[in-house]
């Protein structure tokens, strides 16, 4: 298993504003994952982060508005940047740490844009 | 990654099994099933996983059919705590953490 914190759990951000979120595993893993879960609705993946390369996004999700950071193995961060209300979302990391390709999630950070 | 259909939602007993199905009529022959729950405004947690064989840990049990295009996870004794959104996911072990979540079932167990 894996132990997954996030930082900041929550915040409240003012439209054009950039947040920085954080992402700590308890171990080293190869590739962290980002997810977006709008508000009533399911998760959608944002991109994947792997060490030492750049991420790979999804359809719909661009590096500008959503630059990714994985400077080591244990350690990723996601920026929501030029906010909107519409990105009022929970932003959730990830790793497939298990032997059967089993996710842990991290806690998630509740971002709310006004 | 196959496509799977949940019930939108179910109602359990406290005490009593709690019974969710997953179809995924389409699943690939090394694609696993994987169930995660989410409770309320916290991050989704694993359950179990399987691919072939019937699967049972400290949480659930995992009921995969002999053609593999349904299966249920059951919660023995279901608690109030058990109060969440499931998710059942197919996907082969190597991209499961790409993940497609659908909108799960929400099961709500009443007193």
């Amino acid at each position: 298993s894996a132990v997954i914190s996030q930082k900041p759990s929550r915040d409240i951000c003012q439209r054009g504003t950039s947040l920085t979120i954080q992402c700590q595993v308890d171990s080293q893993v190869t590739m962290m994952f980002w997810y977006r879960q709008q508000p009533g609705q399911s998760l959608t993946l944002i991109a994947t982060a792997n060490q030492g390369s750049e991420a790979t996004y999804e359809s719909g999700f661009v590096i500008d508005k959503f630059p990714i950071s994985r400077p080591n193995l244990t350690f990723s961060t996601l920026t929501v940047s030029n906010m909107s209300p519409e990105d009022s979302s929970i932003y959730l990391c990830s790793v497939d740490k298990g032997q059967g390709g089993e996710q842990y999630f991290g806690p998630g950070t509740r971002l709310t844009v006004t | 990654d196959a496509k799977t259909t949940q019930p939108t939602s179910m109602d359990c007993a406290e005490g009593r099994a709690a019974n969710l199905p997953c179809n995924h009529s389409t699943i690939s022959g090394n694609e696993y099933v994987y169930w995660y729950r989410q409770i309320h405004s916290q991050g989704p947690q694993y359950i179990i996983h399987g691919l072939k064989n019937n699967e049972t840990n400290e949480m659930a049990s995992l009921i995969i059919t002999e053609d593999r295009k349904s299966s249920t996870l059951i919660l023995p004794h279901a608690t109030l705590r058990d109060t969440a959104v499931y998710y059942c996911i197919v996907s082969l072990a190597a991209n499961a953490g790409k993940s497609t979540f659908g909108d799960g079932t929400t099961l709500t167990v009443k007193p």
